[in-house]
């Protein structure tokens, strides 16, 4: 059983829509929850969150995180092709235990 | 810049062969280093988990004996795939952070092909 839920798989939006990805986890050990962007290579840091309701913005994307309800968003406005990647959300739980979703691939068309 | 260096990017060799991949920290030490794979339209599965100056933490499933991994210094672990055969064709990546639950700086990755 995944301990970390992405959806959806797959979102194909036109540039300059807004797009809200999903990510729930499980509560045990829970210390933070992190997103990534994978394009060609390997993934890039964007987010990482500990504290539930505080959103974290960077420039057209911003995250948040409910503790209450095991998940958190990322979303991003205004959406262009070079939004278009892999979104990976990561939930660390307490030593080095990491678990990866299986991503939400994100396609933006002009 | 780059702050974990992966090399090489791409291995193309015959079935048989041991393939070396190296994973830097270029500006950190890192005691700590992860190895994953990643499969195509798959998310990054975490192999081994690398200790500077012990054994590697392999995750269930992973057979050391294949992938050996080596973390001789604070900046530079290795993955060493034995007697590697076309099934181990898969995209690896490593990576490293200044601290625990720190983000995660990854390499470029190594684009493992086996003929």
């Amino acid at each position: 059983e995944d301990k970390v839920v992405q959806s959806p798989l797959s979102l194909v939006v036109h540039e300059g829509d807004t797009v809200t990805l999903n990510c729930s986890y499980e509560v045990t050990n829970f210390r933070s929850l992190l997103w990534y962007k994978q394009e060609k290579k390997a993934p890039t840091f964007l987010f990482m969150l500990t504290s539930s309701g505080i959103e974290k913005k960077s420039g057209r994307l911003s995250s948040i995180l409910d503790k209450k309800e095991l998940f958190s968003i990322l979303n991003i406005t205004a959406t262009q092709t070079g939004d278009s990647a892999v979104y990976l959300c990561d939930q660390w739980a307490g030593s080095y235990q990491l678990t990866f979703g299986k991503g939400t691939k994100l396609s933006v068309i002009p | 810049g780059a702050v974990v260096s992966q090399h090489p990017s791409w291995v193309i060799c015959k079935s048989g062969t041991s393939v070396k991949i190296e994973c830097r920290s270029l500006d950190f030490q890192a005691t700590t280093m992860f190895w994953y794979r990643q499969f195509p339209k798959q998310s990054l599965m975490l192999m081994a988990t690398s200790n500077e100056g012990s054994k590697a933490t392999y995750e269930q499933g992973v057979e050391k004996d294949k992938f050996l991994i080596n973390h001789a210094s604070l900046t530079l672990s290795t993955l060493t795939v034995t007697s590697a055969h076309p099934e181990d064709s898969s995209f690896y990546i490593c990576s490293a952070h200044r601290g625990q639950g720190q983000p995660q700086h990854f390499g470029d990755g190594t684009r493992l092909s086996i003929l």
